[in-house]
């Protein structure tokens, strides 16, 4: 049973194109994140949602967008992609009363060329 | 800004040995995490300490906190190659309600040479 899964695994793609990364958790948390990890494993907060309310917006370009489509689903959709966005895109989801601990997906490696 | 700094960036030692990982923040918390990345795969949770804490003990992984140095380390005992991964420290505030914020160090590499 997997608990928090993304799709896709991997996706390569051109400089200006626009792609969608989608999240899901089954674990009935009420928090879902997305994180950047770049290539020196620098992991990065981007967004967070707490039943379908954004929480955490940290300084992110506006082609990006989270969007909710319910508590258990967090998508992550880039316009116009560019060369520095390349990196590890990690969804994570966490429950209320425990402390913050979250729960990761396996990752979505996106390559823009 | 980023928050957590841990050292050393990358240990190798020989199984059966002990390995300890330390990680400095800046700023105030209400707890801090420790996780584990296998290379290719997602973060795993290890172990979460409070602020009000100084230690905590989870099988074979201790976990120390010094609030006054703004520091934590994580000792895994008798190693094994299974524990060959990136180990990460997360400091955790809390951003209102329920809801913390994590900020990641960068991570050491921890190398467990059967």
């Amino acid at each position: 049973d997997t608990a928090v899964s993304q799709t896709p695994k991997y996706l390569v793609t051109q400089m200006g194109n626009d792609k969608s990364i989608k999240c899901e958790q089954n674990l009935g948390h009420d928090t879902m994140y997305w994180y950047k990890q770049d290539s020196k494993k620098f992991l990065k907060i981007m967004f967070s949602y707490n039943n379908k309310e954004l929480i955490i917006n940290e300084t992110v370009p506006n082609r990006f967008s989270p969007k909710s489509p319910d508590k258990a689903h967090l998508n992550l959709h880039i316009n116009s992609l560019e060369l520095g966005d390349s990196a590890v895109y990690f969804c994570a989801s966490s429950q209320e009363g425990r402390r913050g601990t979250q729960y990761f997906g396996p990752g979505t490696r996106l390559t823009v060329l | 800004s980023q928050q957590g700094e841990e050292d050393p960036q990358a240990l190798s030692i020989q199984e059966g040995e002990n390995a300890t990982m330390n990680c400095s923040y800046k700023t105030s918390i209400n707890n801090l995490q420790w996780y584990r990345q296998n290379s290719g795969r997602g973060l795993v949770h290890l172990i979460l300490i409070r602020s009000n804490e100084r230690e905590k003990h989870s099988g074979r992984l201790r976990v120390t906190l010094d609030t006054s140095k703004k520091s934590s380390s994580l000792l895994i005992t008798a190693s094994r190659a299974a524990d060959t991964a990136s180990y990460f420290c997360a400091t955790a505030l809390n951003s209102g309600g329920s809801n913390y914020k994590l900020t990641f160090g960068k991570g050491t590499l921890l190398t467990v040479n059967p």
